[in-house]
């Protein structure tokens, strides 16, 4: 197992299109989240996934993003019309629930910038 | 709502020179307080699991402790390898999700 992976790793886009980015987590996982991280702050929660189902969304997030997790394997996330504002590093986190250690594993994320 | 804060927010240390990392929260019920170490430009490597309050875990030169309101990681004779910034997060429930503190930087000088 190679742990969490995280496609593309760098994403340069122009304002108002759009992006998807894909996630793979550790096999046997079957919690799957989603956090936005800009420079000096923590990891800002968006989504998570239970298995197929999309558990929670973030009031943060705008009607813009949208998340898949298919078959409860890999995870896509999608952003449309894209905005400065959009820039950041998207970062994809799997874990067992239950379990007696509940701890998050994540990629190496995918750096958006919106030009 | 649940929080997390963490203080300081930077720390600049000589190697060698011991130092606690603060992270406080406040959640109604506490399924575990995670500690992760991220360096620039990659994701958060985790690090700790504590799940009660007096518990205590350790590696290498690292020790974190919980209390009810409360996590402390300890650094005793840091290294330049040390340098990163360090995460703490809060779960609920098994359930719930996740949810991370702003991070404290920390830089050890040679």
């Amino acid at each position: 197992d190679t742990g969490v992976s995280q496609d593309p790793r760098h994403k340069i886009t122009k304002r108002g299109q759009n992006v998807t980015f894909r996630c793979d987590p550790i096999s046997e996982h079957n919690r799957l989240y989603w956090y936005r991280q800009t420079l000096g702050q923590g990891p800002e929660f968006l989504t998570y996934f239970q298995n197929e189902a999309q558990l929670e969304k973030s009031r943060l997030l705008s009607d813009r993003f949208s998340a898949e997790r298919p078959k409860g394997s890999f995870s896509t996330l999608e952003i449309q019309r894209t905005e400065q504002g959009d820039s950041a590093m998207y970062l994809c986190a799997s874990s067992f629930i239950p379990s007696l250690n509940t701890e998050a594993f994540f990629g190496q994320g995918t750096r958006l910038t919106v030009v | 709502e649940d929080q997390v804060t963490q203080s300081p927010e930077a720390l600049r240390l000589q190697e060698g020179e011991s130092s606690s990392l603060n992270c406080s929260y406040t959640v109604s019920g506490l399924r575990g307080l995670f500690w992760y170490r991220q360096d620039p430009g990659k994701g958060p490597e985790f690090l700790f699991t504590l799940y009660s309050a007096g518990e205590e875990k350790e590696k290498e030169r690292l020790k974190a402790t919980l209390t009810k309101k409360e996590s402390f990681l300890h650094i005793t004779a840091p290294k330049p390898e040390d340098s990163a910034t360090y995460l703490c997060a809060v779960q609920q429930t098994s359930y719930d999700k996740v949810i991370f503190g702003p991070g404290t930087s920390l830089s050890v000088i040679p």
